[in-house]
């Protein structure tokens, strides 16, 4: 059974850099299947997805978000990290990690379709932005 | 970016009421359409993947359809435990989230 489990400081000073911590329980962050992600959710608002890892270290980024997000892989402690730059009072959330699975695969003429979601969640932990 | 748009916004509806939400993304997604339920203070829970694949666990009651750029979520026969907010999510390219749907008591 694997769990996510989301660490960091719930208190960030404007203009600073956010950065939290998931660890991975139960299961390899190395595997093939999965990519690796942070989702952020303000307070009486929907989801945000911020970005995603491979356990190769490949990235991809929400583009509103890219150049303040670096997310990075530890595959000696089964970890990945965000980490959010110069911060306003916009980036107070709850910051979530999720497993995001390879859940169906096909082909079609020698074309390849794989299906991706998020089958696990982090339990979630609040940052708040505030000087 | 792909946007993807729910609606409605919120709902009231009884138990055991037939309810559809619908989600629309801005360019064709083909079949790459997630679904999520969300309580208050927990994460969000994978319903139904790739349209219309229920994920391990959920009722059959939960049903998914549509393609290209409109996609419906429906239940059956609402149930006290499926008050909640859902999410659809593209996974045709980088992930993106509709705005939600809030399922209340009527």
């Amino acid at each position: 059974q694997v769990q996510l489990q989301e660490s960091g400081p719930g208190l960030v000073k404007p203009s600073q850099t956010l950065s939290l911590t998931c660890t991975v329980s139960g299961g390899s962050i190395s595997s093939d299947s999965y990519y690796w992600s942070w989702i952020r959710q303000p307070a009486g608002k929907g989801l945000e997805w911020i970005g995603r890892i491979y356990s190769s270290g490949s990235t991809n980024y929400n583009p509103s978000l890219k150049s303040r997000v670096t997310i990075s892989v530890d595959t000696s402690k089964n970890q990945f990290s965000l980490k959010l730059s110069s911060v306003t009072a916009a980036d107070t959330a709850v910051y979530y990690c999720a497993r995001d699975s390879l859940l169906y695969s096909t082909s079609y003429l020698s074309n390849y379709y794989y299906y991706y979601g998020m089958d696990v969640w982090g339990q979630g932990t609040t940052v708040t932005v505030s000087s | 970016d792909i946007q993807m748009t729910q609606s409605p916004s919120s709902l009231s509806a009884s138990v055991g009421d037939r309810v559809s939400i619908t989600c629309r993304a801005s360019q064709s997604i083909s079949d790459y359409l997630n679904w999520y339920q969300q309580k208050p203070g927990k994460a969000p829970k994978l319903l139904i993947y790739a349209t219309s694949s229920l994920q391990s666990g959920v009722p059959s009651r939960f049903s998914g359809g549509g393609s290209g750029t409109d996609f419906t979520l429906t239940i059956s026969s609402l149930q006290p435990e499926d008050f909640a907010t859902y999410y659809c999510q593209q996974s045709y390219n980088t992930p993106g989230f509709g705005g939600g749907t809030k399922v209340e008591i009527k």
